[in-house]
């Protein structure tokens, strides 16, 4: 039983480029998370997603990063024009419904470096 | 003021101490309180969560959530060095998906 995927592990990309990042969760569960790990700090929330839709953006920036969960395939992280501080640790979670915040389960991360 | 504030350490201690490492919150409408861990270039696992204030024990792991203190603490007892990690707070809302994370206490166990 695979647990959440993410995938690429290590992304560089030079300044003004894009970044996109790729989330498959635990067979069975149909919401995700995106969190963001800076340096020396601890995770913030970004959005959450189910199939299709987008129910909680509010820790998204307002410009260059967007989510989206398809009804086939993994949910992405897209981030445009990536700057030096877009540098971090990005994590996706899973759950298998709404109401499993104990239920979270953490892939390895994405760890994004901009040059 | 950020709404969880935790220590981050670096925390040192020699093999079998009791470990104990905090958090504070502002926001009294945290309902959830949860314990993760976080090895090196790894996501986080949780460790231990509750709902409600008092004591939750798993085997040598201690989970005690003051509300009106607004206060919550992870006892570790016999540390062993496998439990070398970050060590994570989050909490929660009612009725709310998202989680609320500590900076996180980097702990090291020496053998």
């Amino acid at each position: 039983n695979a647990g959440v995927m993410q995938n690429p592990r290590h992304l560089v990309r030079r300044r003004g480029q894009e970044a996109r990042l790729r989330c498959s969760p635990m067979k069975g569960h149909s919401h995700v998370y995106w969190y963001r790990q800076l340096p020396e700090e601890g995770l913030k929330f970004m959005v959450y997603l189910q199939k299709e839709n987008i129910i909680d953006e509010s820790g998204m920036p307002k410009e260059r990063f967007s989510a989206e969960f398809p009804k086939e395939g993994p949910s992405i992280l897209r981030i445009q024009q990536v700057v030096r501080g877009d540098s971090a640790a990005y994590f996706c979670a899973s759950s298998p419904g709404q109401g499993d915040v104990y239920g979270y389960t953490f892939g390895s991360g994405t760890r994004l470096t901009v040059v | 003021q950020k709404e969880v504030e935790q220590d981050p350490g670096p925390l040192s201690v020699p093999e079998g101490a009791i470990v104990s490492l905090n958090c504070t919150y502002s926001n009294s409408a945290f309902q959830y309180f949860m314990w993760y861990r976080q090895y090196s270039r790894k996501g986080p696992e949780l460790l231990m969560y509750t709902y409600s204030s008092g004591n939750k024990e798993d085997g040598r792991f201690t989970a005690q959530v003051d509300k009106s203190s607004k206060y919550i603490s992870l006892f570790i007892r016999d540390s062993q060095p496998s439990d070398s990690a970050t060590y994570l707070c989050a909490m929660g809302f009612q009725g709310a998906q998202k989680l609320v994370f500590g900076q996180g206490t980097r702990l090291t166990i020496n053998p």
